[in-house]
């Protein structure tokens, strides 16, 4: 059965920290990894990755797979108290769809 | 305007109750999903739709089924609503584009509560 686990599940830092999110994975035939920051609503988009090594940046967030080893990271350097939510990592494989994990909560306190 | 809009956005409702929900997109996205979402357990999959004619049953169907009325709309029923069912959901979409890949696109999602 394809599965999907992220920790921490909860993380309280401060402003300014630097926090790193990680995310494994057991599935058949993966096709890529996704990562999604969910505020109040809707998940929204942040990374796909589909290649080990190559690192995915968007401003002070940046994300990196490892497919040997089966795991995600998301760094955040920097926090800002506008990146309190939760964060969801999800894998889609092959003619299968999106495996979601339980997401890992994050409070940035200022 | 939004590209996936789910109606209502809010809804209480009674245990034995027939209640829908409604999502429409206007990305032109073949791919239609439901989800669920509970505290600490992700998002689970319901139902999903690779096309008009193709609908396919998620992890957590029982209890659900669907309705995909054209391309654009994907309806989630609940036969019998129970308080377990109580969850927010949503509607997501996704489409191949030349063989590339795609990431899901949600909705706003539905908070329900069934009493």
């Amino acid at each position: 059965e394809d599965k999907v686990v992220q920790s921490p599940l909860s993380l309280v830092v401060h402003e300014g920290d630097t926090v790193t999110l990680n995310c494994s994975y057991e599935v058949t035939n993966f096709r890529s990894l996704l990562w999604y920051k969910q505020e109040k609503k809707a998940p929204t988009f942040l990374f796909m990755l589909t290649s080990s090594g190559i690192e995915k940046k968007s401003g002070r967030l940046s994300s990196i797979l490892d497919k040997k080893e089966l795991f995600s990271i998301l760094n955040i350097t920097a926090t800002q108290t506008g990146d309190s939510a939760v964060y969801l990592c999800a894998v889609e494989a092959y003619g299968q769809n999106f495996v979601f994990g339980p997401g890992t909560r994050l409070s940035v306190l200022p | 305007d939004a590209d996936v809009t789910q109606t209502p956005r809010n809804r209480i409702t009674k245990t034995g109750k027939r209640i829908m929900l409604e999502c429409s997109q206007t990305k032109g996205h073949d791919r239609m999903y439901w989800y669920r979402q509970d505290p600490g357990l992700g998002l689970r999959l319901i139902y999903y739709s690779f096309d008009v004619k193709d609908i396919n049953k998620g992890e957590i169907s029982d209890g659900y089924s669907v309705s995909r009325q054209a391309q654009a709309k994907f309806s989630l029923s609940l036969e019998s609503a129970i308080p377990n069912q109580t969850a927010l959901y949503f509607c997501a979409t996704s489409d191949l584009d030349g063989g590339s890949y795609n990431e899901q696109f949600f909705g706003p999602g539905t908070r329900l509560t069934v009493l």
